[in-house]
């Protein structure tokens, strides 16, 4: 059976201070990858997406990159982080592309002060 | 621009009754309608989806009509459960892409 991870749980940051929130996939080779964010009662916007190793798609801009360093870890990022950026962060993954089901992760809670 | 769009906002019915979810989208490209359930302080999954070439898909309690002429699609969750209370996304794909447009979301309180 596949899991998903994603870490930290929650995090509390300073506007300006850098972040970096994981995903891993358990029991899937080569899985499409996606980035989520979602503010408190909002809809969930997509922001990267991954199809191979190496390959990084972005979907919107909101100061933030995505890496994807191997088939199972996607990494989201940002040198300086800004008030906006509170939210919630999924990470989620299909056997193929949009058209196919997105198992989400657990999430990952960030509140930027 | 929201290109998915959801309505009621919230929605309140009695236990047993049906809940009639609707979803309108703006790109004729999409062709793919999958809706998602989230709980509060988990991530979405989902509940049943349908593709452009069908107008109705059942999977037990869950029906979705789809027009394709009107652009809208419903969610019917039929004998509605407490339990079913939960955040209800309609998100919609088309396929020569791996981006996923999800809706405005409906907040759904089943009372017992």
């Amino acid at each position: 059976a596949q899991t998903i991870h994603q870490w930290p749980v929650a995090e509390i940051k300073a506007v300006g201070s850098p972040l970096s929130l994981g995903c891993t996939i358990k029991g899937k080779s080569s899985p499409n990858l996606y980035w989520y964010w979602q503010a408190t009662g909002g809809t969930l916007q997509q922001l990267f997406y991954s199809i191979t190793v190496g390959q990084v798609e972005s979907v919107v801009q909101l100061n933030l990159s995505a890496s994807r360093p191997k088939d199972d870890q996607f990494i989201l990022s940002t040198e300086k982080l800004l008030l906006s950026h509170s939210g919630f962060y999924l990470c989620a993954w299909s056997h193929r592309g949009g058209q196919d089901t997105q198992y989400f992760g657990p999430g990952t809670r960030l509140l930027v002060l | 621009q929201q290109q998915v769009r959801q309505s009621p906002q919230s929605l309140t019915v009695w236990e047993g009754e049906t809940a009639i979810l609707n979803c309108s989208y703006e790109n004729s490209a999409f062709d793919y309608f999958p809706w998602y359930q989230q709980f509060p302080g988990e991530g979405p999954a989902l509940l049943i989806a349908i593709r452009s070439v069908s107008d109705k898909k059942e999977d037990g309690g869950f029906t979705i009509f789809f027009n394709k002429r009107e652009k809208n699609l419903s969610l019917h969750i039929k004998d509605s459960q407490p339990g079913d209370s939960a955040t209800y996304f309609c998100a919609a794909a088309s396929s020569n892409t791996d981006k996923v447009v999800f809706g405005t979301g409906t907040r759904l309180q089943v009372s017992p």
